[in-house]
């Protein structure tokens, strides 16, 4: 049971650049989020999903975009990479609703120059 | 817009000296969760509080959620070098059952052998 995965560790990107941030859980877990933390911020979601094929927006959603086509996979899209993107990015799951804890992958770290 | 604060920011203790961390919410909240996340690390679960005046142990760590159910907090007794991290309160964003939740800034907690 690997848990929440998460790739790249590290990643760096020119300003403008496009990338995919990869998360996959293995727990069958309904709902999956992901997150950015930066320094003195907290964590702060960015877009999230209830089930395969249903998505929403967090609190910091612009510049992303997400899908859920299995219930495993959750990955993150920045569009064109800017310098205010840099930061560690979490992709979470859990078994569901308001009462269930959420289960971390390890974290990308993205610098975007 | 909804917001949970947390206070202080940062603290070092001594090793053996206690530690308290209060989170505060901008609503009511239907139950809080507290994470801790090391150093390099990903945050991890660490309790969840429903009923209002609850308070739960785990070993020397005492959570409370507050009578209102606006504020919790996190005491650490004779805090230990295996303490250090940052501790995150969160609670769900907005008022329906989504399984989105919003998190304060966290404490930073260095114990001083």
């Amino acid at each position: 049971n690997a848990g929440v995965t998460q790739t790249p560790k590290f990643q760096v990107l020119k300003t403008g650049q496009s990338m995919t941030l990869q998360c996959a859980q293995d727990m069958n877990h309904e709902y999956m989020s992901w997150y950015r933390q930066d320094p003195g911020m907290g964590l702060r979601l960015i877009h999230y999903s209830v089930g395969a094929g249903i998505t929403d927006q967090g609190e910091v959603p612009n510049g992303y975009n997400v899908s859920r086509s299995t219930t495993e996979d959750f990955p993150l899209r920045l569009l064109s990479a800017a310098p205010s993107q840099t930061s560690v990015y979490f992709c979470a799951s859990s078994y569901g609703t308001n009462y269930n804890e959420q289960f971390f992958g390890p974290g990308t770290r993205l610098t975007v120059l | 817009g909804q917001q949970v604060m947390q206070i202080p920011q940062y603290q070092h203790v001594q090793e053996g000296e206690d530690f308290t961390t209060y989170c505060n919410s901008s609503t009511t909240l239907s139950n809080i969760q507290w994470y801790k996340q090391r150093p390099g690390g990903h945050p991890v679960f660490l309790i969840q509080l429903v009923k209002s005046g609850e308070v739960k142990k785990q070993k020397r760590l005492t959570f409370q959620f507050g009578e209102a159910k606006k504020n919790s907090s996190l005491h650490i007794t004779a805090t230990q070098t295996t303490d250090v991290g940052t501790y995150f309160c969160a609670g769900p964003l907005g008022s329906s059952n989504t399984g989105k939740l919003i998190f304060g800034q966290g404490t930073t907690l260095q114990v001083k052998p």
